[in-house]
Formats: C-alpha cells, structure tokens, sequence
C-alpha cells in the first residue's frame, strides 16, 4: 500500500528564519499533494497543494517543492513566526477519493 | 459560521456500546472524507462519498464502522460494539470535487474515548 513519512518528527527555529519541512512518498502513481497544518485541538488546515506536472509552487510565506525522481517533498516557511508553530502533515492522492497522511513534523518557534 | 462541523465534539462511551457522529459538511461540496486521527499520528482515511455514493472504503476498516450520507449532504458515522482500540479523534472533511484541486476542509473532529 502507498506511505508517506516525514524525515524528522520535530524540528525548532528561531522566529525569523526559514523553516523547512520533509516529506517522502513511495506512491509513484500519486500525481497530487498537499501539505497541512494542525493546531491544537483542531482539524487540519490547507496550507499549499502541487501536482505532479510542477516541481514547484509558491504561496504566501510557503514554498512547496516536489522531486518525483527521488519521490520527495518540502514546504518551505520564510520568516518563520511563532503563530506557525504546529504539526505539519504531508498527503497524497491519485484519484482524489483517498488520501495518505504522513505522521507529521511538529514545528516549534522559539520567540 | 459556513465551515465543516461535527457532533458531539467529545463522547465518551463504554465497551460495547454503539456510537453516531454527524459531521456536516460546507453546502456546496459533494465530496465528503471521515478519517480517524490517533495521537502523534496523522489522519487515517476511513471512507469518502461522492454525494449520496459510498466510492471508497479503506481495507482496514472493521465491519463494525459504517457510514451514510443519505441525502448527498450530511453524514454519519457509526462504531457498533465499540472497542477501547476505537479511542481516537473522527475527523471529516468536505471538497467542491471540481477543478484541479482537491483541498479538502477539515472539521473539528470528534474524539471518542471508549473506557
């Protein structure tokens, strides 16, 4: 069956750096993905998504690259700040009816 | 509030009862996704519907979970003879399920313990 794992389950930064997240996938048939962040208590939030015809998309603070030769994926959070801190998942999907979480990065902001 | 929402937020039952979630998603989207989310763990897929149709159900899912979603709007989900490896949070999420982009709204979720 598919994976989808994160290489480091905790990372910190200090606030105002860059904050990078990893991903890997084993799926080569996966064609989309997305990252989300959960708070607390809450249910995840929709931060970036990428299809499999672009090694790279932007948004606002966020980077998300994709290499679908080694099968892997990273968010990118520039100036990082203490409302970001959180655990960031990685999902994938063929067809859109499921999809595969990894087990998440915690992500702490030391002010 | 237009969100995703979920009920009860919290339930605590005991062995062998059976549980009911409701989860309603945002008016115009036809696609709907329970997963199950234990702690330190990301979100496990559980089942998807596209409207009315139950499309997908994951292979690990007991016989004892099922779940509707009668009128294409909101869902249930239901554990029958509940177990104290059903403890986790239920989340459901909803999708438009056109165009290229599947981003899916999460709701609050549930969290069912199961003493």
């Amino acid at each position: 069956g598919e994976s989808v794992g994160l290489h480091l389950p905790t990372l910190s930064v200090q606030e105002g750096d860059n904050s990078i997240i990893n991903c890997a996938y084993s799926n080569s048939a996966s064609d989309y993905f997305i990252w989300y962040k959960q708070e607390s208590g809450k249910g995840p939030q929709f931060i970036i998504d990428i299809r499999s015809n672009m090694d790279k998309r932007q948004g606002q603070r966020v980077t998300v690259l994709l290499n679908k030769t080694v099968k892997h994926l990273s968010l990118q959070i520039a100036a990082t700040q203490p409302g970001d801190s959180a655990v960031y998942f990685c999902a994938e999907t063929g067809t859109g009816n499921q999809f595969y979480f990894g087990t998440g990065t915690s992500l702490t902001v030391i002010p | 509030d237009t969100g995703v929402s979920q009920d009860p937020r919290h339930k605590i039952t005991k062995r062998g009862q059976n549980v009911t979630f409701r989860c309603d998603p945002i008016s115009e989207h036809n696609r709907l996704y329970w997963y199950r989310q234990t702690l330190g763990q990301g979100p496990e897929f559980l089942t998807y519907f596209q409207n009315e149709a139950q499309l997908e159900k994951s292979r690990l899912l007991s016989d004892r979970f099922s779940a509707e979603r009668p009128k294409g709007s909101f869902s249930t989900l239901e554990i029958q003879r509940t177990e104290q490896g059903d403890s986790a949070m239920y989340l459901c999420a909803s999708s438009h399920g056109t165009g290229s982009s599947y981003e899916q709204y999460f709701g609050p979720g549930t969290r069912l313990t199961v003493t």
